[in-house]
């Protein structure tokens, strides 16, 4: 079955350190690959998106991921995290004859100041 | 352009009863999809519409739970009745080509529903 699995289901970084957060996928063939994040009072923002191509890429507020096919990964990376950051952050997937995104089950980010 | 948006945002309703949720998707988007957050675990897929019409409705539950696109537009979700298994967010979101598969979905602030 596929699925998307985060292992991290809170984590706690300081201000201004680096950020990253886990996501692998168990899927047939490569999946179409996203990272939303949930702010307080907010809906899913998309963040980035993995089609094909670079692996490595470059989303909004300063955050990029890296697709590793050899590891069904597509962790998500911050140099420098701010205290806006604070949020929960899904990974999803969804294969090409399909529509519906299957999610992991979120990781909570807490940032001190 | 304004986003996704959900109604009601919160909704407190007691075993038995009924409550309609309401999405109201980008304009120009012919896909919508339903979701929904159980508390504690992930999101998952509920039904999806290109226009009018139910292209996957996989995920629905079962068949306490309804959902309509009158015209296209704007879509309601029905639990009837409503079970306290049914308390979570239902995520609403909506996405643009019909031709080739969407890949990039926008999302409402979710209804948060609690069943007591």
């Amino acid at each position: 079955a596929q699925s998307v699995t985060q292992p991290d289901i809170h984590i706690t970084v300081s201000e201004g350190a680096s950020l990253e957060l886990r996501c692998n996928y168990s899927y047939g063939a490569t999946p179409y690959l996203f990272w939303y994040v949930q702010s307080p009072g907010q809906g899913l923002q998309l963040l980035l998106k993995y089609f094909s191509g670079d692996t490595l890429v470059q989303g909004i507020k300063g955050f990029e991921a890296e697709f590793k096919r050899s590891q069904s990964s597509f962790n998500l990376r911050k140099p420098s995290v701010h205290w806006s950051d604070a949020a929960e952050y899904f990974c999803a997937a969804h294969n090409n004859a399909g529509n519906m995104l299957t999610f992991g089950g979120g990781t909570r980010l807490m940032v001190k100041p | 352009e304004a986003g996704v948006t959900q109604f009601p945002s919160h909704s407190v309703i007691e075993k038995g009863q009924t409550v309609t949720l309401r999405c109201d998707p980008i304009s120009g988007h012919d896909n919508l999809y339903w979701y929904r957050r159980v508390m504690g675990k992930e999101i998952k897929f509920l039904l999806h519409f290109v226009k009018e019409s139910k292209q996957d409705e996989s995920g629905m539950p079962n068949n306490r739970f309804l959902a309509e696109r009158t015209g296209g537009t704007y879509s309601t979700l029905k639990v009837q009745p409503a079970e306290l298994e049914d308390s979570g967010v239902y995520f609403c979101a909506s996405s643009h080509s019909t031709v080739t598969p969407s890949y990039e979905q926008y999302f409402g602030p979710g209804t948060r529903l609690t069943v007591t």
